[in-house]
């Protein structure tokens, strides 16, 4: 299977900062990324499919301006989180489907917002 | 009415037993079937994959669709405290996104 990394596992900031989650795929060139957020013993939900060379499509309810997603590459796409706040803290997943079309999971990165 | 339903469990079975996971689906649009195991704090690893009703064999695991009954199951043979983890079906319609279950968390216990 297709190989994601994350980075960084687990990340706490101050409110009102900014957090920049990065996912990488390692052995696929992904046209396409999906980010996921996973609340405490909660399912994965789809936050926006991130597009290599042009914008993300974000899913019903989710602030595109509070969730910058970049795809500027291949191989990354990065999540940033502006002005965090205490309810954004959550589990955030990346992942990328395979020329199959069966999507693959980072390791996902821990968000506490203080 | 989710579109995917899945017990949250607990599912506690002594190690040795076979676990038993379902997912039932109303939208009868899916066509890929796909199981996840998720440990605590870590991101979904993909188990199975299947596009056709029938059953699907890998090693201890075993897939099974029912498309008539919208009915999908994973079966864990000899299970192991390695096993203990939450189990995610993933449903597909063609060229859509994954549509996950809540998870069934398992606990196998020695």
């Amino acid at each position: 299977g297709a190989v994601v990394s994350q980075h960084p596992s687990w990340v706490i900031c101050k409110s009102g900062t900014s957090v920049k989650i990065e996912c990488r795929s390692l052995d696929f060139q992904a046209t396409t990324m999906f980010w996921y957020r996973q609340f405490p013993k909660q399912s994965l939900m789809l936050m926006a499919t991130s597009n290599e060379g042009s914008k993300a499509t974000y899913e019903q309810g989710v602030e595109k301006d509070k969730f910058l997603i970049n795809h500027a590459s291949l191989t990354l796409s990065t999540l940033t989180v502006t002005s965090a706040h205490p309810e954004d803290s959550s589990f955030y997943i990346c992942g990328h489907a395979d020329r199959a079309d069966t999507q693959y999971f980072g390791p996902g990165t821990r968000l506490t917002v203080l | 009415q989710k579109e995917v339903e899945q017990d949250p469990g607990p599912l506690s079975v002594p190690e040795g037993a076979i676990v038993s996971l379902n997912c039932t689906y109303s939208n009868s649009a899916f066509q890929y079937f796909m199981w996840y195991r998720q440990y605590s704090r870590k991101g979904p690893e993909l188990l199975m994959y299947t596009y056709s009703s029938g059953n699907k064999e890998d090693g201890r695991f075993t897939a099974q669709v029912d498309k008539s009954s919208k009915y999908i199951s994973l079966f864990i043979r000899d299970s192991q405290p390695s096993d203990s983890a939450t189990y995610l079906c993933a449903l597909k319609a063609a060229g859509n996104k994954l549509t996950f279950g809540g998870g069934t968390r398992v606990l196998v216990k020695p």
